[in-house]
């Protein structure tokens, strides 16, 4: 069975470079096609896309953001880390890590219950 | 970039109701689409990939379908545990970016 968890600090101070962990079970990030990304949710609004990292270290990134993030794996330790740097109150949110599979046509088929984000001085 | 515009942004509807979400692609885009539940405080649940493949566990009430850029799930009658917010979200093969749509909430009447 799939599981992932998010982990991090709940406050960030503006400025901040923010460093989320997702640690996961259930499958191996060297498995061909599969990966894990990332996705936000501010208080109330949709999801939005951040990042992905795929099995063979190929990797995504959203065009809105993509200066701002590094995203990189650790497959012995069964992790993806997201740093987002200068953090703003507008990156407030809850963050999501979630397993793309190989054959469920670019979907997210597991998430992780997602961890709040505060960013204030 | 493909814009998705998900309709309505809201919904009411009762207990039994056929309910109709859609999903709109500001241009051709492949049926690397996929449908979403989430409930308050809780992560997204996968519904439908590929445009209309129902995810292993999800009622059969749950559908997807596809015509031309228009998307649409079809809840075919809406039970109580089916009252959250929906959200469409496409995989861009040419990027290898995704999108979600803004949600539609299904709400009692």
């Amino acid at each position: 069975q799939i599981s992932l968890k998010e982990s991090g600090p709940a406050l960030v101070k503006p400025t901040q470079t923010l460093t989320l962990t997702c640690t996961f079970s259930g499958f191996s990030l060297s498995t061909s096609e599969v990966g894990v990304g990332w996705i936000r949710q501010p208080p109330g609004k949709a999801l939005e896309w951040l990042a992905l990292i795929y099995w063979n270290d190929d990797k995504r990134h959203s065009p809105s953001l993509k200066n701002r993030l590094t995203i990189t794996k650790d497959t012995s330790k069964n992790q993806v880390v997201l740093t987002m740097t200068n953090m703003g109150p507008v990156d407030t949110a809850t963050y999501f890590c979630a397993y793309k599979g190989r054959d469920t046509g670019g979907s997210f088929d597991s998430w992780g219950p997602g961890t709040l984000v505060t960013v204030s001085s | 970039d493909i814009q998705m515009t998900q309709s309505p942004s809201t919904l009411s509807a009762s207990v039994g109701d056929r309910v109709t979400i859609t999903c709109r692609a500001s241009q051709t885009i492949s049926t690397y689409l996929a449908w979403y539940q989430q409930k308050p405080g809780k992560a997204p649940n996968l519904l439908i990939y590929k445009a209309s493949t129902l995810q292993s566990g999800v009622p059969s009430r749950f559908s997807g379908a596809v015509s031309g850029t228009e998307f649409t799930l079809t809840i075919s009658s809406l039970q109580p545990d089916d009252f959250a917010t929906y959200y469409c979200q496409q995989y861009n093969l040419v990027s290898s970016t995704w999108t979600f749509g803004e949600g539609t909430k299904v709400e009692v009447k």
